[in-house]
């Protein structure tokens, strides 16, 4: 299994909500990321796990919560977001740190309202 | 972190043509990344060329590297309707963050 896997696929939520993202990956990978892409924009590093452990975070405000439960599993909540959070957020993974090809998710589209 | 910049910004070629894509980095690299983005959707990685190699193949697919130039290109020969989205390309630290390029669009008319 090739695959990374985001659900919910779009997601529309009110700025007073509580929501999760979810991720998940079978290849076996020890490293899991979470990106934030705005339309026509590159994607944006939020967090790193490596070997479960968040080992980086790009300073994302703590309305984010990251969380990795186990190696294939990685989830984004979220909580009194804003309006210029509505973005695409990708979830993707490697092997390991060292710099390798990273596995994208097909994403998923979020709108806050 | 500082994005780097891809040239040009949108292309637009008739089926069967060559595109070539242009990307200029900051950083010192240990290794170039280029992945394909469909419209909405999540990234696919291409192909990676490290630091100490020039060029390198894959399929229709040819990149090269010039470090000193901190330059690199992405060549897909006879283009295909399919090959329509944008491609980015990505500066690997060698550790696990990946610097994204701002990105070309490529249209490919049939």
């Amino acid at each position: 299994d090739t695959e990374v896997t985001q659900t919910p696929k779009h997601l529309v939520m009110g700025m007073t909500n509580k929501k999760s993202l979810k991720c998940e990956q079978h290849m076996g990978h020890r490293a899991m990321y979470w990106y934030k892409q705005k339309a026509k924009k590159p994607p944006e590093l939020m967090f790193v796990y490596s070997y479960e452990k968040l080992s980086i975070n790009e300073s994302v405000p703590s309305r984010f919560s990251p969380e990795c439960p186990n190696s294939s599993l990685l989830n984004l909540h979220l909580h009194a977001l804003q309006p210029e959070d509505s973005a695409l957020y990708l979830c993707a993974s490697s092997q390991d740190t060292t710099g390798n090809e990273q596995f994208f998710g097909p994403g998923t589209r979020l709108t806050v309202l | 972190s500082q994005q780097g910049e891809e040239d040009p910004q949108a292309l637009s070629i008739q089926e069967g043509e060559n595109a070539t894509m242009n990307c200029s980095y900051k950083t010192s690299i240990n290794n170039l990344q280029w992945y394909r983005q469909n419209s909405g959707r999540g990234l696919v990685h291409l192909i990676l060329i490290r630091s100490n190699e020039r060029e390198k193949h894959s399929g229709r697919l040819r990149v090269t590297l010039d470090t000193s130039k901190k330059s690199s290109s992405l060549l897909i020969t006879a283009s295909r309707a399919a090959d329509t989205a944008s491609y980015f390309c990505a500066e690997g630290s060698g550790y696990s963050t990946l610097t994204f390029g701002k990105g070309t669009m490529l249209l490919v008319s049939p």
